[in-house]
């Protein structure tokens, strides 16, 4: 079956670190660029940062720039997204997404979503 | 990265159309025809129905048709169902390899 698996949501405080893992399966994960986007309660999906297939390239919302990290392995098929410094306005659901194969920014799989709270 | 702007709310009565815009700027969505479209249930994750403005994804029953003027992107849903009453997202390509979505409108059908 071809899907996306979010983990690695949870509560943590200001100021705290989490990563995100996202397991694909059932497509050739190696050959997708790949994303993150986020909904917060009761609000629209916002995206947040994007990935080459072979990770070279990288690119991230300006209000996650420096605090957040995206990357991928390969050959785990997982893609990740490390959280740093994270705000009360990081609150979210948290979504990995796939982008389609004609690279035009379109999101053609998504995975269930993982829930990040940030609060004290 | 300002949010598209959509209309919070539209509404149709079985089998009738509906319309819903989808406004940017020549930054975004009428800077590129990268503009795809979203279904969402509430708890669940968004769906694709269209990209690169007018294409359909298979499966996508074709009473979804989506076009684009300007700065400004359309969804268009004929024949509405019942199924159909969800919110729907548009997003676009944003230069500098980002994207922006839109903010949102809860379709109902009466």
């Amino acid at each position: 079956e071809v899907q996306l698996v979010e983990s690695g949501g949870g509560l943590v405080q200001p100021g705290g670190s989490l990563r995100l893992s996202c397991a694909a399966s059932g497509f050739t994960f190696r050959t997708y660029w790949m994303h993150w986007v986020r909904q917060a309660p009761g609000q629209g999906p916002v995206w947040v940062s994007r990935i080459k297939n072979d990770g070279d390239i990288t690119s991230y919302a300006d209000s996650v720039k420096g605090r957040f990290t995206i990357s991928r392995d390969n050959a785990k098929n997982t893609l990740y997204l490390q959280m740093n410094s994270l705000r009360a306005e990081d609150t979210a659901v948290y979504f990995c997404a796939r982008e389609g194969p004609t690279l035009t920014f379109h999101f053609d799989l998504w995975g269930r979503g993982t829930l990040v709270t940030v609060s004290s | 990265q300002s949010a598209l702007t959509q209309p919070p709310s539209a509404s149709g009565s079985p089998g009738q159309s509906v319309t819903i815009s989808c406004s940017g700027t020549s930054s975004d969505v009428g800077g590129y025809n990268y503009v795809s479209w979203y279904q969402q249930y509430p708890g669940k994750a968004p769906k694709l129905m269209i990209y690169e403005v007018t294409k359909r994804p298979s499966g996508v029953p074709d009473r979804f048709s989506g076009s684009k003027s300007g700065n400004t992107a359309s969804l268009t849903v004929s024949g509405l169902q019942a199924e159909d009453e969800a919110d729907y997202y548009c997003s676009s390509y944003a230069g500098r390899n980002m994207g922006v979505f839109g903010t949102g409108t809860k379709v109902t059908v009466l």
